[in-house]
């Protein structure tokens, strides 16, 4: 089974810190996405990466930015957190194929900004 | 961009009954799959469905590519059935579109 690991559960920053979220797939997926989700709004697409070093805009990048350097990993940089940037955050990859493109998510980080 | 609608947006039922959850998209697509997501926000994937009709176990899907919807049935339904479900569509580059959700929830 495919497994995408989120590096922690629960986070609490203070604004203007720099916070790093981990992700990590195990099973040689090209696509990487980062996803936030709050109430009312859905899952709203952050960023993605289709392959290493390559990384897309998505609908809402602002403050945000990524980073792939390995094939497995894909991190989620907040430059410099705001409280409005508490959310839900979600993790997930595919493949590039047509033929398979299911989309596995991590377990999700709830980040909060005080 | 692709509009993605699901109906309706709440759904309380008893253990047992039956349930059929829709999903409208503006235009067509070659990807489309369904999640259910976990009191505890793990998000599950259910099944990829472009067209046609799948099924695992009180679970099955059908999607109508021609006429642009898709549905989710859940029989004998479980308190552990209880979540949000997603549908979400394939865009440019892999990305996926998802829509609103809907929440149900099973009584015992």
């Amino acid at each position: 089974d495919v497994k995408v690991t989120q590096s922690s559960r629960y986070l609490v920053k203070r604004t203007g810190e720099k916070v790093f979220l981990e992700c990590v797939q195990d099973m040689d997926h090209e696509n990487m996405f980062w996803y936030r989700q709050d109430p009312g709004l859905g899952l709203r697409l952050i960023y993605f990466s289709y392959d290493v070093k390559m990384k897309e805009k998505g609908d809402i990048p602002e403050g945000y930015s990524v980073s792939r350097e390995k094939k497995e990993r894909f991190s989620l940089i907040l430059e410099s957190a705001s409280t409005n940037q508490t959310s839900m955050y979600l993790c997930a990859s595919s493949l590039f194929r047509v033929e398979d493109p299911r989309a596995f998510f991590g377990q999700g980080t709830r980040l909060t900004v005080v | 961009g692709i509009q993605v609608e699901q109906s309706p947006p709440d759904l309380i039922l008893q253990e047992g009954a039956n349930s059929t959850l829709r999903c409208n998209f503006s235009d067509s697509v070659n990807n489309l799959q369904w999640f259910h997501q976990n009191p505890w926000g793990q998000l599950i994937n259910l099944f990829y469905i472009p067209s046609g009709t799948k099924q695992n176990g009180r679970l099955s899907a059908t999607t109508v590519a021609t006429e642009r919807y898709s549905l989710l049935y859940i029989s004998s339904s479980q308190t552990t059935d209880s979540g949000v479900y997603f549908c979400a569509v394939g865009g440019s580059g892999g990305k996926l579109i998802f829509g609103q959700g809907t929440e149900l929830s099973v009584k015992p």
